[in-house]
């Protein structure tokens, strides 16, 4: 079965409001998970490394003020996209590592939040 | 740039056909290596993967992959494909640094199994 959970599965939402997307560790706590972009036909895009209980590091070029992500816990990640707008529509997915050591780690992905900005 | 790319975007082929699905990657040092499928509406799945030892990995399904070190390669193979394997297919590099990683994907390469 799943062993993340990414709700909602789907929005839409206005031009300039906020949407909050949650990404749940349902078996394990995550100390670090991750946030993805996927654009129709294209890989998914790293945003973002999630750390839990202190700042986010986000790759070149993705807005930190924009996508604002909160790893408050070892079990719940979540992505913020402030002020959205048509541009940030696309797929947004998110995942979580399992084991030790750090060479030994493997991904699992949610299953994912598509995001439509009228 | 540092990337991984997937020659084929997309691929037909009927059942029983022969799949080899290219990968390759431009980092350098230790890299982990993973092939992942995304069958319609589903997540993501990890399909095999590669860390260390034996260059020739076997992951579900009857899917295979080999580690080439010289060619930069990661090809994905399987001798008889089923309909069933209709689906997306990523591969993936995961770079540690620091005590951190992260995974760079490929990508994709869109499968289709006429059956």
């Amino acid at each position: 079965g799943a062993v993340v959970s990414q709700h909602p599965s789907r929005v839409i939402c206005k031009s300039g409001t906020s949407v909050k997307i949650e990404c749940r560790s349902l078996d394990f706590q995550a100390t670090t998970m991750f946030w993805y972009r996927q654009f129709p036909k294209q890989s998914l895009m790293l945003m973002a490394t999630s750390n839990e209980g202190s700042k986010a590091t986000y790759e070149q070029g993705v807005e930190k003020d924009k996508f604002l992500i909160n790893h408050a816990s070892l079990t719940l990640s979540t992505l913020t996209v402030t002020s959205a707008h048509p541009e940030d529509s696309s797929f947004y997915i998110c995942s979580r590592g399992q084991g030790a050591p750090i060479a030994k780690n493997i991904q699992y992905f949610g299953a994912g939040t598509r995001l439509s900005v009228l | 740039a540092q990337s991984v790319s997937q020659h084929n975007h997309h691929v037909i082929l009927s059942e029983a056909a022969s799949l080899e699905l290219g990968c390759n990657y431009s980092y350098g040092g230790t890299v982990n290596l993973f092939w992942y499928v995304q069958y319609p509406g589903q997540h993501l799945q990890l399909l095999l993967k590669y860390f260390s030892g034996d260059p020739l990995v076997k992951g579900i399904k009857g899917f295979e992959a080999e580690f080439i070190k010289s060619k930069f390669s990661f090809n994905l193979r399987k001798p008889s494909v089923q309909w069933s394997d209709t689906a997306e297919y990523f591969c993936a590099v995961k770079r540690t640094t620091s005590g951190t990683y992260k995974y760079i994907f490929g990508t994709g390469t869109r499968l289709k199994v006429l059956a």
